[in-house]
Formats: C-alpha cells, structure tokens, sequence
C-alpha cells in the first residue's frame, strides 16, 4: 500500500524558513517523480514543484521559485521541500504527492495527509 | 500558463441525480487531464486520468470525457459519499494547473 507521510508543518514568522518532509513507503520511491502540492485554507488547489525520479530534473511555479526548493534521498525514500523567505501567501496544507511516471508531466496518483504551514507574526 | 476553468462552482444535487462538471483548458492539452474528489479536512482522492479512464477502485458511476480543451466529468447516479469538491488537473504542460473546484452539495 501507498504510504505518503508529510511532517515539518508549524507556525513560522515572515521570512522565516522551514523544510518539509516526505516519507514515502509501499512503492519503489527511486522509480517515480514526486510533486509538492498546496492548498491555502478554503482555497483550491494549487501545484507547487515536482522533481523527476532521479533527483535530476525540477520545476517550480513562478511564486515559489528561487524561494523553495524541492529536492530527495532516494537512499532515504524521503522528499523534501525547503521553504525560505516565507510571506503570508505561502500559508496552506502542504502535500507530497506520487505520480506514476519517471517524469512528472504525468498525472498524480497518490497523496499524503498533508502538513500545514503557517506563516504569521 | 495554461489556465483551467471549471464550472459550476458549486451546485446542489439529490441522491440518485446525474451529475456533470466540467473542465476548460485555455490551450488544448490532448488527454492530458485527470479528475480528483476531495472531502473536507483530506487529501484529495483520484478518480479519472487520461481524461476517460478510470482508476482502479473507483465506482463505475464516474466517468470522464473530453478531449482537447473541454472536459466532463459525470457522476450517473449520485451516492451519499460523492458528496465532496471536485477538482481537474491538466498534467499536458508545466506548470501543472488545477481547476478552481466544483463543489456538490445536498439538495
């Protein structure tokens, strides 16, 4: 089974960092890209970052980018997400989420519970 | 960027109602689109990628369509636990891009 396990969620002031983790298990984790996907509270849905299985290849949305930074330990099964310089917009439920390819131009299949990050004085 | 608008926003249905939401892409992204159920307080649950084909697990009741820049989802006969928000992801391009949401209430 699937097991996708965030952590590192908290209450973090403007400008602050924070990093994320991804415990990922039930699956060949070194096999499949992996995004981060985040949802601010009672808003939709909103795609953050994705690297490829290898660690090789990442992509960010524009707001994110130069601020965050996504990366993994294949040895470890753990995905991380570093957040710096964190402003009021970065607050939401944070998931780690699977896809089912190499690459991450494919859809998602699996998601964790989520880890809310709050960033607030 | 493409944009994914997704209509409605929100509607009310009874049990046993046919249900349809669907999903527009600014630019045309093939089949590359996937649907997701989302409870309150979860993670969203995956229905339907490819834009038709079904997840395993997943009742027959749902069902995708569209190809291009439009697509459906439709729920044929709606159960007491499909009552939740629906998003549409398209995976053609990145950034990937969620729809804004349909949420289904009770009637």
């Amino acid at each position: 089974e699937v097991q996708l396990l965030e952590s590192g969620g908290g209450l973090v002031p403007p400008g602050g960092s924070l990093r994320l983790s991804c415990a990922a298990s039930g699956f060949t984790f070194s096999n499949y890209a992996m995004s981060w996907v985040r949802q601010a509270p009672g808003k939709g849905l909103e795609w953050v970052s994705v690297i490829s299985s290898s660690g090789g290849s990442t992509y960010y949305r524009d707001s994110v980018r130069g601020r965050l930074t996504i990366s993994r330990d294949n040895s470890r099964n753990t995905l991380y997400l570093q957040m710096n310089s964190l402003t009021a917009e970065d607050t939401a439920v944070y998931y780690c989420a699977k896809h089912p390819e190499t690459f991450g131009d494919s859809v998602i299949d699996y998601w964790g519970q989520g880890t809310l990050v709050t960033v607030s004085s | 960027d493409i944009q994914m608008t997704q209509f409605p926003s929100s509607l009310s249905a009874s049990v046993g109602d046919r249900v349809t939401i669907t999903c527009r892409a600014s630019q045309g992204i093939s089949k590359w689109l996937a649907w997701y159920q989302q409870k309150p307080e979860k993670a969203p649950k995956s229905l339907i990628y490819a834009a038709s084909s079904l997840q395993s697990g997943v009742p027959s009741r749902f069902s995708g369509s569209g190809s291009g820049t439009d697509f459906i989802l439709t729920i044929s006969s709606l159960q007491p636990e499909d009552f939740a928000t629906y998003y549409c992801l398209q995976y053609n391009t990145y950034p990937l891009s969620f729809g804004g949401g349909t949420k289904v209430e009770i009637k």
